[in-house]
């Protein structure tokens, strides 16, 4: 069965810094993986996701993540923060096999000026 | 292409009540998943439909349920509700098929029950 791990629940960074959220995963086959952004009140937003094309993933708003398949992970990353980022990530997870898509327990990012 | 979109937006009932929820998909999307989000549980997955058929469900009671039509809308009702039931419910359409499934999320609906 498929799981994903976010290590931290709530990462707190000053504007103009990087960014990063880590994600790890479980998966009993080769998975797909996805970020999503949720803002308040507003619904889930995919930002980017990888699907075994290349281990870099560039996605929206400056946004990009490397699946390493050895360390189990998919951590998300963006060299500088703007405070327009400040929302709540989620990682996701789906077997290739599987059907279902597996969350995360989110991490909530809060960008300090 | 329009985007998922959710009816109603904001909702109000009273314990014991019950509420249907509404969801459109994607044109050409033929799965849509309902999940139920609380700031003590997070995202839990409620079910999926696909071609009319339910095909995954997670662990909720049976006064969840949910049906697809023909055009791959779909609806999710909840009976007898309860206060833990205030939650927003989001909805996502996917095609459902093929290794590069893709979810993408509706607005959602904010359900508050009292």
């Amino acid at each position: 069965a498929q799981s994903v791990t976010q290590l931290d629940s709530h990462v707190s960074v000053s504007e103009g810094t990087p960014v990063l959220l880590r994600c790890n995963y479980s998966s009993s086959y080769s998975p797909s993986l996805f970020w999503y952004v949720q803002h308040p009140n507003k619904g889930l937003q995919l930002l980017l996701k990888y699907t075994s094309a290349a281990t870099l993933v560039k996605g929206i708003n400056g946004f990009e993540a490397e699946f390493k398949k050895s360390e189990t992970s998919f951590h998300l990353t963006k060299p500088s923060a703007h405070m327009s980022d400040a929302a709540e990530y989620f990682c996701v997870v789906r077997d290739n096999y599987g059907q279902n898509f597996v969350f995360g327990p989110g991490t909530r990012l809060s960008v300090l000026p | 292409k329009a985007g998922v979109t959710q009816t109603p937006r904001y909702l109000i009932k009273t314990r014991g009540q019950q509420v249907t929820l509404s969801c459109s998909p994607i044109s050409g999307h033929r799965s849509v998943s309902w999940y139920q989000q609380t700031p003590g549980q997070g995202l839990q997955f409620l079910f999926e439909y696909f071609s009319e058929t339910q095909r995954n469900k997670g662990n909720f009671p049976g006064r969840f349920s949910g049906r697809q039509f023909s055009n791959s809308r779909s609806e999710m009702n909840v009976s007898t509700l309860e206060l833990g039931d205030s939650a927003l419910y989001l909805c996502a359409s996917s095609s459902g098929q093929g290794v590069i499934d893709t979810q993408y999320f509706g607005p959602g609906t904010r359900l508050t029950v009292l």
